[in-house]
């Protein structure tokens, strides 16, 4: 299958600094990436819907301003934390979908942010 | 709108034994459905897909789900499980928007 590939793996930074999280599709080109939260033993929580070229698209109550996304090519969506606090600290991982929407999206393998 | 629903939180199973993880979805239209399992610590990884003609779909690592439109089902089986099956399940849906509308997950644990 298709890869996605996300980086860092994990990452511990202070209150108040931001993170960047990039995500990459290795082997196909993605308009649209999507950006999910997920709580310990919880289901994926959609965050916001990454858009080549243009803004992101953010679902009801997440702050953009706090969880920048940029989409600058085909193949790159990077999320951004900023002045991250202790309540950010949570696993993020990333998807997109090489074709249309009968076809299953591939997940990054995930960033586990902790902030300190 | 457009939900997935997965009723069980964990499902135990012996080890050679078969197993299944339940699924049921409320969508308009032609559902899409996805099933995919979760590793600790990392991303998902996709087992198999519904999209349109026969109801039993085989996938990944000896997995299967069968498509059942009069009960909105669409629940992930395996003949015989295995104790590296264990992990957490997640069934999807894509919603007309192509998000993944994803249900809460089940965790299955098989013991030797």
């Amino acid at each position: 299958g298709a890869v996605v590939s996300q980086h860092p793996s994990w990452v511990i930074c202070k209150s108040g600094t931001s993170v960047k999280i990039e995500c990459r599709s290795l082997d196909f080109q993605a308009t649209t990436m999507f950006w999910y939260r997920q709580f310990p033993k919880q289901s994926l929580m959609l965050m916001a819907t990454s858009n080549e070229g243009s803004k992101a698209t953010y679902e009801q109550g997440v702050e953009k301003d706090k969880f920048l996304i940029n989409h600058a090519s085909l193949t790159l969506s990077t999320l951004t934390v900023t002045s991250a606090h202790p309540e950010d600290s949570s696993f993020y991982i990333c998807s997109a979908r090489p074709g249309k929407m009968n076809t299953e999206a591939f997940f990054g393998q995930g960033t586990r942010l902790t902030v300190v | 709108a457009q939900s997935v629903a997965q009723p069980e939180d964990q499902v135990n199973v012996a080890e050679g034994n078969p197993l299944t993880v339940k699924c049921t979805y409320s969508v308009s239209g032609n559902p899409y459905l996805f099933w995919y399992v979760q590793y600790p610590n990392r991303g998902l990884q996709f087992l198999l897909k519904y999209i349109t003609g026969d109801n039993l779909v085989k996938g990944s690592y000896g997995f299967e789900a069968e498509f059942n439109k009069s009960q909105t089902s669409f629940h992930l089986k395996k003949p015989s499980a295995l104790v590296s099956d264990s992990a957490l399940y997640f069934c999807a849906s894509n919603n007309q928007g192509g998000k993944l509308i994803f249900g809460q997950g089940t965790e299955l644990s098989v013991k030797p």
